[in-house]
C-alpha cells in the first residue's frame, strides 16, 4: 500500500515567517504534487514535480517554492508567510495512475 | 479549457434512498475520470475510476462522453456514506495533471 507522510498535522507559524511542509513517499512515485485544500474552492494544485529536481507550477504558484533533491522527498516553501496562506495543504504522488494522498498539514498563520 | 464542475455544495438524503452525486467536465483530449472520497478527519482516498468500471461500496459511475458526465450513484445510501466527494480529471494515459472539482458534501440522515 503506498505511503505519502507529511510531517505535520498541524503547524502555526506567524506572518513573515519562511515555512517548510516536508512529504514524504515510500513507493518510488515519480509525480508528486502539492495541493490547497479550502472549503467551496476543491483542490488547487500548487507545484507538481515529475523527477528529481524537476518542478513546474500549478495553478496558484505565487508565494510557494518547492524543493526536490531526492525522489522520495517533495518540500513546499512559504517564503514569507501570510495569513491569506492559512488553509490544509495536502501532498500527493503518483506514477502511472490515481494519485495517493497524504494525511494533510492544517497550516494556521497568525 | 479543462474543468470540472460539481454543481451541489451540499446534498442531504436520507438512509435507504438513492444518491446521486454530480459531476461534469470540459476537456479537450481523451479523458479518465475518478471520484475521491474524503471522510471526517481521515485522507482523500479514491473510491473509483471509470476505467475500471467497479462497484465501490455499492457506489457506482458511469462515464458518460455524450454529456460530459460522471455522476456518482448509489441505490440505498448508508449514513456511513457521510463524507466529502471529488470528481477528478486527468488525460487518458497522461497522469501529470489532475483537475478536481470544488467537491460536494454529502450528508445521510438516520
Amino acid at each position: 500500500d503506498v505511503k505519502v507522510t507529511q510531517s505535520s498535522r498541524y503547524l502555526v507559524k506567524r506572518t513573515g515567517e519562511k515555512v517548510f511542509l516536508e512529504c514524504v513517499q515510500d513507493m518510488d512515485h515519480e509525480n508528486m504534487f502539492w495541493y490547497r485544500q479550502d472549503p467551496g474552492l476543491g483542490l488547487r494544485l500548487i507545484y507538481f514535480s515529475y523527477d528529481v529536481k524537476m518542478k513546474e507550477k500549478g495553478d496558484i504558484p505565487e508565494g510557494y517554492s518547492v524543493s526536490r533533491e531526492k525522489k522520495e522527498r517533495f518540500s513546499l516553501i512559504l517564503e514569507s508567510a501570510s495569513t491569506n496562506q492559512t488553509s490544509m495543504y495536502l501532498c500527493a504522488s503518483n506514477v502511472n495512475g490515481p494519485q495517493h494522498f497524504g494525511d494533510g498539514t492544517r497550516l494556521s498563520i497568525l | 479549457a479543462q474543468r470540472v464542475t460539481q454543481p451541489e455544495k451540499l446534498l442531504s438524503v436520507f438512509k435507504g434512498a438513492p444518491v446521486e452525486l454530480k459531476c461534469n467536465y470540459s476537456y479537450s483530449g481523451s479523458p479518465e475520470l475518478f471520484w475521491y472520497v474524503q471522510y471526517s478527519r481521515q485522507r482523500l482516498q479514491l473510491l473509483l475510476r471509470h476505467i475500471s468500471r467497479e462497484s465501490i461500496k455499492g457506489f457506482t459511475a458511469d462515464l458518460n462522453k455524450g454529456e460530459t458526465s460522471f455522476h456518482l450513484k448509489k441505490p440505498f445510501a448508508q449514513e456511513e456514506d457521510s463524507a466529502m466527494y471529488y470528481c477528478a480529471l486527468s488525460g487518458l494515459g497522461n497522469f501529470n495533471k489532475f483537475y478536481f472539482g470544488s467537491g460536494t458534501k454529502l450528508n445521510v440522515k438516520p
